[in-house]
């Protein structure tokens, strides 16, 4: 069953240093996400990506986040200087556009900032 | 600061039992619900959805009912098993390819 991968699984990083968090979305999905969960909390929309271009983004994604598709495979999440409370799990996530809503995730990345 | 994690609700059934879980959404123009299942440390993994035109919807072992006038969503599994047991978020989204907007969650642990 195709699948989102998504790398690294856990990622620990000093406050203030750059984070590319990359994913393979599944194979002819158009549409990509990245949503966020810190630990013990419900899961938070961070954007939306569109042929090319945002769609949508939260209030979360501020200046310090961006989102690249660098070739036909992978969806990458930037941080530009990471902060302690950007400490979470990074969920990418596809859909595709023929067969209805359903948003399919990867297994996360764990995001540490100390 | 130290951050303080949301208190969720927890349901417990024997094994075997039928759950009910609920959900309350907060957007009455939202026109499409679905289920997530999530297991510790893991991503969310698709149950079951509903779009607003309908009000019940069967896969296996789980239905999923819609309360458009109550704005209440509830997912039932059916003779529940030990590998049940995670955290269930229910999504509300609008439109065509428009983010997903989560639930606190359910914790559901199913009992031997």
């Amino acid at each position: 069953e195709p699948e989102v991968t998504q790398t690294p699984s856990h990622q620990v990083t000093q406050m203030g240093q750059e984070v590319i968090l990359r994913c393979v979305p599944i194979s002819n999905h158009l549409y990509f996400y990245w949503y966020r969960q810190i630990l013990g909390q419900k899961v938070e929309f961070l954007v939306s990506f569109y042929n090319n271009e945002i769609s949508e983004k939260s209030e979360i994604f501020d200046d310090q986040f961006s989102v690249e598709r660098p070739d036909g495979s992978n969806f990458t999440l930037k941080i530009r200087s990471t902060k302690l409370e950007d400490s979470a799990m990074y969920f990418c996530a596809s859909r595709d556009t023929y067969s209805g809503n359903t948003i399919y995730f990867g297994e996360g990345s764990w995001l540490t900032v100390v | 600061g130290e951050s303080v994690g949301l208190h969720l609700p927890t349901l417990s059934v024997q094994e075997g039992d039928n759950s009910i879980i609920n959900c309350a959404y907060s957007n009455s123009a939202s026109d499409y619900f679905i289920w997530y299942k999530q297991e510790s440390g893991k991503g969310p993994q698709f149950i079951i959805d509903i779009r607003s035109n309908m009000d019940k919807r069967q896969g296996q072992r789980v239905t999923v009912l819609l309360n458009k006038t109550v704005k209440h969503l509830s997912l039932q599994i059916a003779a529940t098993q030990p590998g049940d047991s995670a955290v269930y978020f229910c999504a509300e989204g609008q439109g065509y390819g428009n983010k997903l907007v989560f639930g606190a969650g359910t914790i559901l642990r199913v009992k031997s």
